[in-house]
């Protein structure tokens, strides 16, 4: 089964502290997406990339920032946590076919 | 990214079909329609994509209209288990730059009754 694992199902920073949140998946897939998922307004893509040390804005990203230095790990990083950042985070990774996503359990941030 | 309109809820008895419905106006031709569904406090699930054809899987059928604007996904025999949200997306084939990324709405929240 491919395996998308987020490192921390739960997490608590504090407002200012540097947040890294790690994605990594073990079928080889070339594309992986970062989402933050709040009541009301559905799954929101925040950034995504294609190729190794490639990426991309998605919708929402301002306040992350992005690192992919090897093809299974996708890192996302909350450079000053704010608590308007408080969200649930779900990676996703998908091949270069029209098989679809496959998403990791979430990671529910909380930053007070 | 086309667009996609959910109806926000819908109620199912189980062992009942489940049919869950998705306007997709603004579809282009390079879209597909996919389903996914997400069970509380877990990641979501693909289920099913299709283009212009219907489409059926272990898991449900889409039918997608002719003009290929809407679509509906089929729970054949809805169980309780079958409770969750459950998105339609549009997607670009992913051979593009763009990765094959897309966007979620909120969803339809489907509750299977006993």
């Amino acid at each position: 089964d491919v395996k998308v694992t987020q490192s921390s199902r739960y997490l608590v920073k504090r407002t200012g502290e540097k947040v890294f949140l790690e994605c990594v998946q073990d079928m080889d897939h070339e594309n992986m997406f970062w989402y933050r998922q709040d009541p009301g307004l559905g799954l929101r893509l925040i950034y995504f990339s294609y190729d190794v040390k490639m990426k991309e804005k998605g919708d929402i990203p301002e306040g992350y920032s992005v690192s992919r230095e090897k093809k299974e790990r996708f890192s996302l990083i909350l450079e000053s946590a704010s608590t308007n950042q408080t969200s649930m985070y779900l990676c996703a990774s998908s091949s270069d076919s029209l098989y679809g996503y496959t998403f990791g359990s979430g990671t529910r941030l909380t930053v007070v | 990214d086309a667009k996609t309109t959910q109806p926000p809820s819908m109620d199912c008895a189980e062992g009942r079909a489940a049919n869950l419905p998705c306007n997709h106006s603004t579809i282009s031709g390079n879209e597909y329609v996919y389903w996914y569904r997400q069970i509380h406090s877990q990641g979501p699930q693909y289920i099913i994509h299709g283009l212009k054809n219907n489409e059926t899987n272990e898991m449900a059928s889409l039918i997608i209209t002719e003009d290929r604007k809407s679509s509906t996904l089929i729970l054949p025999h809805a169980t309780l288990r079958d409770t969750a949200v459950y998105y339609c997306i549009v997607r670009v084939d992913p051979y593009n730059t763009n990765a094959g990324k897309s966007t979620f709405g909120d969803g339809t929240t489907l509750t299977v009754k006993p």
